[in-house]
């Protein structure tokens, strides 16, 4: 496995500003991922962060909405842009492929709470 | 469309009994599945995946059985600890999905003393 941190914990933003989350592992790995979990609701996959090349996103997410970064194989970035209440969400990073070998288990860090006003 | 459903959104179980959780998918696609716990304020943590060519996997207090003829997938715990008190996802991922996991809606359990 791997030891995964996100910076915000939590956060309370008004509507209409950006946020940027970032997740940081302890350790290389092949892929990461960005998912939203509303309230009530399951978690949803928002993209998969590449490494040095734009982001792939799922059926509903945009690139101008919820720009990613991944600049190395450690680190990524996940913006919430021009944020609405209907953004409140927890949005997780998680990790699959640690050092290097493939799984299809993912690791995910402890989630960033944002609540939108 | 939900393509992984689990039916019970709670199940109450005493402690040193045994919990059985369940989840149905429609993907036939799906090949690889996994079960995830996840405490409140805390990001959900891996306990136990099964490959679609096995129909059983066990690891602890925790067993997985896979039956793809009905697309139904279970966690047994035994025996059930309060610990275990936490909401269980099941995820599936599809064959050359590149690890993406599609999420159940979850199923939260209670282990009373």
């Amino acid at each position: 496995s791997a030891v995964i941190s996100q910076k915000p914990s939590r956060d309370i933003c008004q509507r209409g500003t950006s946020l940027t989350i970032q997740c940081q592992v302890d350790s290389q790995v092949t892929m990461m991922f960005w998912y939203r979990q509303q309230p009530g609701q399951s978690l949803t996959l928002i993209a998969t962060a590449n490494q040095g090349s734009e982001a792939t996103y799922e059926s509903g997410f945009v690139i101008d909405k919820f720009p990613i970064s991944r600049p190395n194989l450690t680190f990524s970035t996940l913006t919430v842009s021009n944020m609405s209440p209907e953004d409140s969400s927890i949005y997780l990073c998680s990790v699959g492929g640690v050092g290097g070998l493939f799984s299809y288990e993912q690791y995910f860090g402890p989630g960033t709470r944002l609540t939108v006003t | 469309d939900q393509q992984v459903k689990q039916n019970s959104p709670s199940l109450s179980v005493q402690e040193g009994r045994i919990s059985i959780l369940n989840c149905d998918y429609t993907n036939s696609m799906f090949d690889y599945f996994l079960w995830y716990k996840k405490y409140p304020a805390e990001g959900p943590t891996f306990l136990i995946s099964i490959s679609s060519i096995k129909d059983k996997n066990e690891d602890g207090r925790f067993t997985v059985f896979l039956n793809k003829s009905a697309k139904h997938l279970s966690l047994h715990i035994v025996p059930s600890q309060p610990g275990d008190s936490a909401v269980y996802f099941c995820a599936a991922s599809p064959t050359g999905g590149g690890n993406k996991l599609t999420f159940g809606t979850g199923t939260q359990l209670k282990v009373e003393l």
